[in-house]
């Protein structure tokens, strides 16, 4: 069935580098789309962009500055790195997959604290 | 960006009430709105699509409606698993954007 899983490191220093990774199975990151939503005390909700299943890229110009989705395909990983972290970023990150975000991960939270 | 205004931020029913929640986006979003649910600690999951296509496994008692900026979402016959939160998400542009949500409680 399908699954999405995230890890990340929980706790990152303002200014440092955000690494999540989304790690997928019962599908093919060749055959669906792959995003990111985060949930912020500050703003809810928010779609940060998505990697197509050809592998191009759309970011919320939001964070278009600091955002980077990429993939492994053969490790069945998508990953999430943003740069210049604010204490704001603190919030759960979810990958998801489709355009249309259907299936979820459970989240993974992330503090942004020094 | 496509703002999504939803309202209210919260509602208080009864069991077997029916609630109504309101997104309006701040332009024509020709149906594309999506329903979520979120329980604490949970991802969101999708209820509804495209206005008013029901997810499989959405219960019926859930219902959308509306067109162009005014859409709504209901619930009939509250139940105590309905109790969550409720968000809107409109993805006919990028960026998709939520609604701020709608916190449904007990009285």
């Amino acid at each position: 069935q399908v699954q999405l899983k995230e890890t990340g490191p929980g706790l990152v220093q303002p200014t440092q580098t955000l690494s999540i990774t989304c790690t997928v199975s019962g599908f093919s990151l060749t055959s669906y789309y792959m995003q990111w939503v985060r949930q912020t005390p500050g703003k809810g909700l928010e779609w940060m962009g998505f990697i197509r299943s050809g592998g191009s890229t759309e970011y919320n110009s939001e964070f278009k500055s600091r955002l980077s989705i990429s993939r492994d395909t053969s490790k069945n990983q998508v990953f999430l790195k943003m740069n210049s972290l604010k204490t704001e970023d603190t919030g759960v990150y979810y990958c998801a997959r489709d355009p249309l975000p259907i299936y979820w991960g459970q989240g993974v939270m992330v503090t942004v604290s020094s | 960006d496509i703002q999504m205004t939803q309202s209210p931020p919260s509602l208080s029913a009864s069991l077997g009430d029916k609630v109504t929640i309101t997104c309006q986006a701040s332009q024509n979003i020709n149906k594309y709105i999506a329903w979520y649910q979120q329980k604490p600690g949970k991802a969101p999951r999708l209820l509804i699509r495209y206005t008013s296509t029901l997810e499989s496994g959405t219960p019926s008692r859930f219902s959308g409606s509306g067109s162009g900026r005014d859409y709504s979402f209901s619930i009939s016959n509250v139940e105590s698993e309905d109790i969550a939160s409720y968000y809107c998400l409109q993805y006919v542009n990028l960026p998709y954007t939520f609604g701020a949500g709608t916190k449904l409680e007990l009285k």
